[in-house]
């Protein structure tokens, strides 16, 4: 079936470092969207992309729409301590469907 | 805002207990998902819902099912737990693009 890669699993920056993780698909998808989990919480909906090579910001936040529709990034700049979480990728295809990444787990050291 | 709501942050069940998690969402969405997350594994599809009284079976729907009797009403039942369905359970609902998270229940089977 379809599946995401998403990477890097973990990363540890430093408070104020810029960020930046990415998923692959080998199938291709018409939305792709971008989530944050804080601990002990569900998963809340950052960024929705809706076509190829779209851009779209959300105050520090910065996400693309690959060009082929198998890929996209997501950039934090300027970490704070509260961007601590997992990050999720999802694609969305056809079918509404939604297949998600394994997730990104951010830890900011002070 | 759409609101998912999950009726129990925690549990704690015996082996071999009928359990049922609850979930409401109050936007008249008609597409509603059972995930289970686990570390290192993501999320991953149980069962989902497009109607009511519709269900369709996800990714590991072993040892689960679900009733969907109402619109805003999407129930998850562990007929007889077992310590591998040990999880956190989280519980969405949709329209068309991208979904509306619960909180999430953690779910421990002892």
């Amino acid at each position: 079936g379809q599946q995401l890669n998403q990477s890097p699993q973990s990363m540890f920056i430093q408070e104020g470092e810029d960020v930046s993780m990415n998923c692959t698909s080998s199938s291709i998808f018409n939305t792709w969207l971008w989530y944050k989990q804080e601990p002990g919480e569900g998963p809340v909906l950052l960024i929705a992309l809706y076509k190829a090579g779209e851009l779209t910001s959300n105050g520090r936040l910065t996400a693309q729409f690959g060009i082929t529709r198998k890929d996209s990034f997501l950039n934090i700049s300027a970490s704070i301590p509260s961007d601590v979480g997992i990050y999720f990728c999802a694609g969305q295809g056809g079918d509404d469907k939604i297949i998600f990444g394994k997730g990104t787990r951010l830890h900011i050291l002070p | 805002d759409v609101k998912v709501t999950q009726s129990s942050r925690y549990l704690v069940k015996r082996t071999g207990e009928k359990v049922f998690l609850e979930c409401v969402q109050d936007m008249d969405h008609e597409n509603m998902f059972w995930y289970r997350q686990d570390p290192g594994l993501g999320l991953r599809l149980i069962y989902f819902s497009y109607d009511v009284k519709m269900k369709e079976k996800g990714d590991i729907p072993e040892g689960y099912s679900v009733s969907r009797e109402k619109k805003e009403r999407f129930s998850l039942i562990l007929e007889s737990a077992s310590t591998n369905q040990t999880s956190m359970y989280l519980c969405a609902s949709s329209f068309r693009f991208g979904y509306t998270f619960g909180s999430g229940t953690r779910l421990t089977v002892v």
